[in-house]
């Protein structure tokens, strides 16, 4: 059973900046695990911000940007903003089965 | 515009099947793999498995192996999610989304509670 971790929760301050990441049980994730990220607001269905790793979608804020880090996905917030304040998700490709990380609270404040 | 419409709230007895529907429009429908995920109550995003359109062909996740299926009918661009032998602990929201766009058009999601 592949298990996705993610932090359970971060704060950061307005205008701060804020690394996410996501971890894979098999080891390190790299380009070729498609790594997806979720922004999800209460009530509201998941928008994806990143895909393949770091390619942004056309309504995706300048502020978000993808990677990989330490054999990890990660996805960095610069000058965050206080509408930044939401669940993240990562979503990995394993070869046919994807698997989401459990999420990640963002708190600006 | 690309759409993904889901069907309306279910609310089903433990042991019942449910099926949910998610009708597409907007872009070829039979050249983008479908996927469903959920969503309980307070909790994280659940994938669950995925339809090619084109061939019908599926995946699923293992803990729902033999519990959900998925169909399509090319004629009206939609997919069909049946999930059996419902238990209480699938009570959720159940999200369509369309690999189109990189998974970046979601449905409304669809309220299936449990509960005898």
């Amino acid at each position: 059973q592949t298990v996705v971790t993610q932090e359970p929760s971060l704060t950061v301050s307005p205008g701060g900046t804020v690394t996410l990441t996501c971890a894979s049980s098999t080891g390190a994730v790299t380009s070729g695990f498609y790594s997806i990220w979720f922004q999800q607001k209460p009530g509201q269905a998941p928008r994806a911000l990143i895909h393949n790793t770091s390619k942004k979608h056309s309504w995706t804020p300048a502020r978000f940007s993808g990677s990989l880090l330490g054999g990890k996905a990660a996805l960095t917030l610069s000058g965050v903003q206080p509408e930044d304040e939401a669940d993240y998700y990562c979503l990995i490709y394993y070869g046919g089965v994807w698997v989401f990380g459990g999420g990640t609270k963002l708190t600006v404040l | 515009q690309v759409q993904l419409v889901q069907s309306g709230t279910e609310v089903k007895e433990p042991g019942a099947s449910v099926t949910v529907s998610c009708k597409t429009s907007g872009y070829t429908f039979t050249a983008n793999i479908l996927h469903w995920v959920r969503q309980a109550p307070g909790q994280g995003l659940e994938w669950m498995a995925y339809i090619n359109p084109n061939n019908g062909g599926t995946k699923y996740a293992q803990k729902f192996q033999g519990r959900v299926t998925l169909t399509r009918d090319t004629s009206i661009s939609a997919v069909y999610m049946e999930l059996s032998r419902l238990r209480s602990d699938d009570t959720a929201v159940y999200y369509c989304a369309t690999e189109y766009g990189n998974l970046g058009y979601w449905g409304q999601g669809t309220l299936v509670i449990v509960s005898s």
